[in-house]
């Protein structure tokens, strides 16, 4: 089984600074995904950025990064230069690649609230 | 990536009745998700949908209060049924379109009264 931890209920940053959302998993596959999702107040599910167990370098996607510490199993997401519209609900969720009967489902964390401050 | 259309973006519903969702994919996936989000609440798997077979319920669900159809490889559909204020939830369809990414339907902001 696996399982997400996100232990920031909420986080605030000033506009323009970076911030880091933590994110701990647990799993016993040996290949998983890594998935960062933000969540605005309309409820849609956007996709920012995927970390492979296998990846040796961590992932990037403009703004975004991740940063993949896998002996500490720790997958936290840094917003560089944050903007106003980055307020929302961040989730951390992972998948196992493995194949069998957990193929396809996506454990997610509890999520953190991301508040951008003019 | 897939695009996914889902319908209704919300509804408010009498307690007692059903709501059945779509979700329609402009390209042909094998697997679909079904996912709820309650009120301040993470997302929890619901089911699985493959096209051709009955669809897999996780713990906790079942087919008589959320039945699902997946008649072909870009729609399907969930129903709530004999809805209750508890079920008052976002729903979301979810599919595969790479290795690495998955790709959600809009939500259905679902308010049973």
């Amino acid at each position: 089984a696996q399982k997400i931890t996100q232990t920031q209920p909420g986080m605030f940053v000033q506009e323009k600074e970076a911030v880091t959302l933590d994110c701990t998993y647990d799993t016993s596959d040996q290949s998983y995904g890594l998935f960062w999702y933000k969540q605005p107040s309309s409820g849609e599910m956007i996709f920012l950025i995927y970390q492979g167990s296998y990846d040796e370098q961590n992932a990037t996607e403009g703004r975004y990064s991740l940063n993949f510490q896998k002996a500490r199993k720790s997958a936290n997401l840094v917003i560089s230069a944050s903007q106003l519209g980055d307020s929302a609900m961040y989730f951390c969720a992972m998948i196992p690649q493995g194949g069998g009967t957990s193929y396809g489902k996506l454990t997610f964390g509890q999520g953190t609230i991301l508040t951008v401050h003019p | 990536s897939a695009v996914i259309s889902q319908k209704p973006s919300r509804d408010i519903c009498q307690r007692g009745t059903s709501l059945t969702i779509q979700c329609q994919v402009d390209s042909q996936v094998t697997m679909m998700f079904w996912y709820r989000q309650q009120p301040g609440q993470s997302l929890t798997l619901i089911a699985t949908a493959n096209q051709g077979s009955e669809a897999t319920y996780e713990s906790g669900f079942v087919i008589d209060k959320f039945p699902i159809s997946r008649p072909n490889l870009t729609f399907s559909t969930l129903t709530v049924s004999n809805m209750s204020p508890e079920d008052s939830s976002i729903y979301l369809c979810s599919v595969e379109w790479t290795d690495y990414g998955y790709t959600f339907g809009s939500g259905t902001r679902l308010t049973v009264v």
